[in-house]
């Protein structure tokens, strides 16, 4: 158990253009989140899948926002013509659901998004 | 919907001392509680939470949390703190049912000094 990684861990980008992020769970966890953290902020929700279903996806998460998780493994989350406002740290956690109740996010270290 | 508030943004104090890093919440239904711990460069790790049962829980370096359903707070603390301790805590809720997507606080900085 590696626990999860992130990749990169920090972007810098020009205002319009695309960004994309990976996010490599812990192997056997069938959750995966996507939280975006301002400074000074905790973390946001974004959108989350179970395997590979996107099953929910905040507000926060405008049309230039895509995430994906083919065959319910690692995900990608895409920016596209990225803004200064997108300017964060987007954090990927994973848990493993069994039946109903909470279950414990594991979190990676984030990838650091800077637009100019 | 559920919230969390973190009253102070910044806690500085002494090797030794105790601590106590505060947490309110607002919510309609029942909920989990949890604190997260965030080291400078690195992701948050679980700190403690509760789900159910005792309302005191404990995390294996010497914090811990009551849950005050009457209060609506969740309190962190630790007798003596460490110069190691020193991080952003994080304090969120979930309401149970549903997703239990969590909400999280602003956070508060844990300054230890020597």
């Amino acid at each position: 158990d590696t626990g999860v990684s992130q990749n990169p861990r920090h972007k810098i980008t020009k205002r319009g253009q695309n960004v994309t992020f990976r996010c490599d769970p812990i192997s056997e966890h069938n959750r995966l989140y996507w939280y975006r953290q301002t400074l000074g902020q905790g973390p946001e929700f974004l959108t989350y899948f179970q395997n590979e279903a996107q099953l929910e996806k905040s507000r926060l998460l405008s049309d230039r926002f895509s995430a994906e998780r083919p065959k319910g493994s690692f995900s990608t989350l895409e920016i596209q013509r990225t803004e200064q406002g997108d300017s964060a740290m987007y954090l990927c956690a994973s848990s493993q659901r069994v039946g109903g109740g909470s279950d414990t996010q594991y979190f990676g270290p984030g990838t650091r998004l800077t637009v100019l | 919907a559920q919230s969390v508030t973190q009253l102070d943004s910044q806690v500085p104090v002494f090797e030794e001392a105790p601590v106590e890093l505060r947490c309110n919440y607002s919510s309609s239904v029942s909920v989990y509680l949890f604190w997260y711990v965030q080291y400078p460069n690195q992701g948050l790790q679980l700190l403690l939470k509760y789900l159910s049962g005792s309302t005191l829980v404990e995390s294996i370096n010497g914090f811990e949390a009551e849950f005050n359903k009457s209060q609506t707070s969740f309190h962190l603390r630790k007798p003596s703190v460490h110069i190691s301790d020193t991080a952003e805590y994080f304090c969120a809720v979930s309401e149970t049912g549903g997703s239990y997507i969590p909400t999280f606080g602003r956070g508060t900085s844990l300054i230890v000094h020597p």
